[in-house]
Formats: structure tokens, sequence, C-alpha cells
């Protein structure tokens, strides 16, 4: 199974909105609607801030949203906040019962 | 709330094997609705999905490492172990263990990684 593909870096201004995208293949993002995002700030394990491609777990703000549009997840973050700056993963389920993560987005809030 | 916390050497030399064991705490792993699973991520790179398994047993691997892993579940303990065989200096990282939540409240299929460890760095050298 292949990494999905996410940009390496993405910017923006305190207050904007930014879009990450995870592209795969009909065998995981475009096959099946279990697509997840995850949050990573330096040193710390990853958070859960998306799953089932836009449902966000209790706890999430909602400044954070995703959809999916046939191979390609995306991940939403509007009025950004220095907080956000981390490094961000998708996740998806795949036809082999497996799990692939994608390369990974450093944000950057300028 | 559930807690996972990774142990094993932190340093081996090639062609060792490495093993790490997950320790569960504030719920079981006996639990019908969970995977346990296995993240790796080299230094300064992305994560590196290895593989899971259900507390009876049943397992899935990442096809680049299924060859070289294993990995066991201990009920009675409530903990999970990862073996990675013949290792190189290519298989230093941050290993991590997470929970696998398969199936949300309402019975469907919903998979995602709830609850993390926080993660042991394992360095291969000579």
């Amino acid at each position: 199974q292949s990494v999905l593909t996410q940009p390496a870096s993405v910017s923006g201004s305190p207050g904007q909105s930014i879009t990450i995208s995870c592209t795969g293949t009909s065998s995981d993002v475009g096959g099946y609607n279990y697509v997840s995002w995850y949050q990573q700030h330096p040193g710390k394990a990853p958070k859960v801030l998306i799953y089932d491609v836009s449902k966000r777990p209790s706890g999430v703000s909602n400044r954070f949203s995703g959809s999916k549009s046939g191979n390609t997840a995306s991940l939403s973050i509007s009025g950004l906040q220095a907080e956000d700056e981390a490094d961000y993963y998708c996740s998806s389920h795949t036809s082999s019962s497996t799990e692939v993560f994608g390369g990974g987005t450093k944000l950057t809030v300028l | 709330q559930v807690q996972l916390q990774e142990s094993g050497p932190g340093l081996l030399k090639p062609s060792q094997t490495l093993s790490l064991t997950c320790t569960v705490s504030g719920g079981s792993i006996s639990s019908d609705v969970y995977y346990w699973s296995w993240i790796r991520q080299h230094p300064g790179k992305g994560l590196e999905w290895i593989g899971y398994i259900w507390h009876r047993g049943s397992t899935y691997f990442n096809p680049s490492l299924k060859s070289r892993v294993s990995i066991s579940v201990d009920t009675s303990k409530n903990q999970f172990s990862l073996n990675l065989s013949s290792v190189t200096a290519a298989d230093t990282a941050v290993y991590y263990c997470a929970r696998v939540r398969q199936r949300d409240s309402s019975g469907y299929f919903s998979p995602l990684f709830d609850f993390w460890g926080q993660g042991t760095l394992v360095t291969v050298s000579s």
C-alpha cells in the first residue's frame, strides 16, 4: 500500500482559512468513507480531529471540518490560531482491512 | 480515561529483534469494539502504520513490514506486544501504540485511532 499524498506544507495568517488535501486511490480514500485526520504537535502523540471523513469527536473545535471528493479528502481549518501550528496527517482504511497514513503536512501560522 | 504506555529497550544492534510492550489502563483490552495498533515515526518523518491485533488474535499488518512483524496480546495483563525482527538503522523511530476504535456507539464500522501512548524512541546502532 502506498502512503497517501499530502502537501508537505501549508501556511496562513491568523484568522484565515486553509485546506489540506489527502489523495489516495479507489482502494482506500475513494473506496470508503473511513478517512480520519490527526494533529501532532512537536514531541507529542497525534490527536484525532476528524473521523469518517467529516465527523468530529467530542471536544474538537468546529473550526476543523472534513470532506471528500473521489480519491481526495480534505481537512479545512477556519479562523486560524497560533495553536493550530502543527503537523497534520490523514489516514484511511483500505480494501485489505489495513490502515494507511498520509505523508503529513506542516501547517505554519504566519 | 484510557491510557497506553509503551515499554522496551531503547537501543538495539543491527540484526536483533525489537520487542515492545504496550500496557493499557483505564479500559479492557478484551473489548470487541477495539483493535490495538502499533505505529512508528522515523525522525522528522511521517507516521507509518505497522499493524494491529484484535483481542481474539486476528492480526493485520503493513505489507511492507509483514515478513518481519508479529503482534501478540496478553489479555490477563491487559497488554499487547510488537516484535520486529532483523532490525537495521532504518528501523530507528519513535514507536507508538494506539487503540483503534472499530465501531461507533451504534455498532457501525467506524475506524479511528482514538487513544495513543506517548511514544518510545528505539535506536538501532552498532
